[in-house]
């Protein structure tokens, strides 16, 4: 069966400092892999999303990036923190290999920048 | 630890039929409420949300959810389905973080 893993659950860091936040898929290959964002309370904003290695597309223009360094690995990163980068990241991803796109969520990370 | 249960994994309708998707969480303080929805080939969007005041809360294309505290229910209605409704429905949970908590996911399949 095919899992989702987010790491690290929490995480508090100082502003300025870079981030590394990573998630892996398994049971699955070539999945579509998706960063989300929720903050203060509000909806989901989706922030990246891949469809292959190397493959990123950026949804909101921001302080963040995102690579895709093999087939089920997502990482989502910045080089300089900001206080608004803080909020809820979620790791998600879907099938490519049928009509139905449903997602799958990891467990999230909570980021405070202080 | 707090979870978010949706029922009914796949429920097919004609068009025209009312809708009424089960979601149920397990938290006992203040929750914040989300219904996401994902139509084919698109990306997660917002349909409706619920923070405070009036339970019953109305979204967008016909649709309103209730929050009854008491059963720890937020579910999603609408009263005549259009076969453009055919997409996946998550319910999620906020809590006091920022942390979101989905369910897995209603699979609504509307035929003409």
């Amino acid at each position: 069966s095919q899992t989702i893993h987010q790491w690290p659950a929490t995480l508090v860091q100082p502003v300025g400092s870079p981030l590394s936040l990573e998630c892996t898929v398994e049971g699955t290959s070539n999945p579509n892999l998706y960063w989300y964002r929720q903050a203060a309370g509000r909806g989901l904003q989706l922030l990246f999303y891949s469809v292959g290695i190397g493959q990123i597309s950026s949804e909101v223009p921001q302080n963040l990036s995102a690579s895709r360094p093999q087939d089920r690995q997502f990482i989502l990163s910045s080089k300089k923190l900001l206080l608004s980068d803080s909020g809820f990241y979620l790791c998600a991803w879907s099938k490519t290999d049928s009509n139905n796109e449903k997602l799958f969520f990891g467990s999230g990370t909570q980021l405070s920048v202080l | 630890a707090q979870s978010v249960s949706q029922h009914n994994h796949h429920v097919i309708l004609s068009e025209a039929a009312s809708l009424e998707l089960g979601c149920n969480y397990s938290y006992g303080g203040t929750v914040n409420l989300f219904w996401y929805v994902q139509y084919p080939g698109q990306h997660l969007q917002l349909l409706l949300k619920y923070f405070s005041g009036d339970p019953l809360v109305k979204g967008i294309k016909g649709f309103e959810a209730e929050f009854i505290k008491s059963k720890f229910s937020f579910n999603l209605r609408k009263p005549s389905v259009q076969w453009s409704d055919t997409a996946e429905y998550f319910c999620a949970v906020n809590v006091w973080t920022d942390k979101l908590i989905f369910g897995t996911g209603t699979r609504l399949q509307v035929f003409p």
